[in-house]
């Protein structure tokens, strides 16, 4: 079935280092995919997203690119602050309309 | 423009009690969604709504039930709270999925002592 494999956490940078968040995923056919970001005691909000192979979604600073020959899409950020501190949810849209598939969550905490 | 409300924000209720945790939205869109949120198991689909009138379950629906008598609510009922039921519960609503994801209220953040 569909699902996102997404890397554990929690991951401590420090102020402008490079950042990585690896997500893997297994669908039968052509998902969407998403990142969503939750700040402490709020919802999820939408981070960025691609839609179709090759693409790269990108916002505020980070991107990801769907990659169908590795079934991934991680998200990077050149040089990540502290306001950038949140749980990084990787997720997967089937193309049915019944749900979305959702990581476990990254959380980042960026240290000054 | 509110977006996806939910209330309350906070609940603790004792076993056996029930109730409503409501969702609703003022963006017109079709779907809406309830998960609930468990520290490290990402979110699980509750039930769902493609539009008024039609509800359907999701992967954990034991427990719960909806109700869809308008496109901007879509109430989350808890029967016989149990304390499996302690979670952060989230509504999500979208116009279309794979164009626009989800979007997401605040969360109700329930105890069942």
């Amino acid at each position: 079935g569909d699902s996102v494999t997404q890397m554990e956490g929690p991951v401590t940078l420090s102020e402008e280092a490079f950042l990585t968040i690896n997500c893997t995923y297994t669908a039968t056919g052509y998902p969407s995919l998403f990142w969503y970001v939750q700040y402490p005691g709020e919802g999820l909000q939408l981070l960025l997203k691609a839609t179709k192979a090759d693409d790269k979604g990108s916002n505020k600073g980070f991107e990801a690119t769907y990659r169908k020959e590795t079934t991934s899409f991680h998200l990077e950020k050149g040089s990540v602050q502290v306001s950038d501190s949140a749980v990084y949810f990787c997720a997967l849209d089937p193309g049915t309309g019944n749900q979305f598939y959702f990581g476990t969550g990254t959380s980042l905490t960026v240290i000054p | 423009n509110a977006g996806v409300t939910q209330t309350p924000k906070f609940r603790i209720l004792k076993i056996g009690q029930s109730m409503t945790l409501q969702c609703t939205q003022d963006m017109n869109h079709n779907y809406m969604y309830w998960y609930r949120q468990d520290p490290g198991m990402g979110l699980k689909l509750i039930y769902y709504s493609v539009g008024a009138g039609i509800t359907d379950k999701g992967e954990v629906p034991n427990g719960y039930n909806v109700s869809r008598s308008t496109t901007e609510d879509f109430p989350l009922r808890l029967e016989l709270a149990a304390p499996s039921q302690t979670s952060v519960y989230f509504c999500a609503s979208t116009p279309r999925p794979a164009d626009y994801g989800y979007t997401f209220g605040s969360g109700t953040r329930l105890t069942v002592v």
